[in-house]
């Protein structure tokens, strides 16, 4: 079975902090997501990236950056967190040639005090 | 991307067969359908996906029609451990972008 792994489930941090994710896969997926969920907007895609090192935008990337250093390890920092930013936040692997399929980790309830 | 309309909610008893609908009128010719249902605290799981007319796994049934502008995803007598939030998306196969709605609450009572 395909496995995500995200680094914690619940997080709380202070306003101005800089908070990282860190999210695992371990098939060998050359495409990762990150995914922020609130009530009422569904899932909202922040970042994504289909190689090591490279990334590229998604629907709502403003206040984040992320890292893909790896290819099994894809890293989404908040360099100042704000409070609009409490959500819940998901990652997701996915293979290229596959069609649409993702795998989506446990996700991380993120709240910013 | 393709814009999906799905109900908001909807409500069944145990040991009933659920049909969610979902409307994609603007799917295009290389787009496939994807379902997926998501619990509570928990990230979002792939259910079944398809191209056209119908697919059929361990956990559910696809309906596409020919014209492909809606999909019905059906799950046969359901139980209490199916409610859950259910997500149609339609997309092209690169499996970059995915856009995924609102969902449908699917309560299941007893």
């Amino acid at each position: 079975d395909v496995k995500v792994t995200q680094s914690s489930r619940y997080l709380v941090k202070r306003t101005g902090e800089k908070v990282f994710l860190e999210c695992v896969q371990d098939m060998d997926h050359e495409n990762m997501f990150w995914y922020r969920q609130d009530p009422g907007l569904g899932l909202r895609l922040i970042y994504f990236s289909y190689d090591v090192k490279m990334k590229e935008k998604g629907d709502i990337p403003e206040g984040y950056s992320v890292s893909r250093e790896k290819k099994e390890r894809f890293s989404l920092i908040l360099e100042s967190a704000s409070t609009n930013q409490t959500s819940m936040y998901l990652c997701a692997s996915s293979s290229p040639g596959t069609t649409d399929t993702q795998y989506f980790g446990p996700g991380t309830r993120l709240t910013v005090l | 991307l393709a814009k999906t309309t799905q109900p908001i909610s909807m409500d069944s008893y145990e040991g009933q067969e659920v049909n969610i609908t979902c409307s994609h009128n603007n799917i295009a010719t290389n787009d496939y359908i994807t379902w997926y249902q998501q619990f509570p605290s928990q990230g979002p799981r792939f259910i079944i996906q398809g191209y056209k007319t119908k697919v059929t796994n361990e956990v559910a049934s696809l309906f596409i029609p020919a014209d492909r502008k809606s999909s019905t995803l059906s799950l046969p007598r359901v139980s209490l451990s199916d409610t859950a939030v259910y997500y149609c998306l339609v997309g092209e196969g690169s499996a970059r972008q995915l856009t995924f709605g609102s969902g449908t609450q699917l309560t299941v009572l007893p």
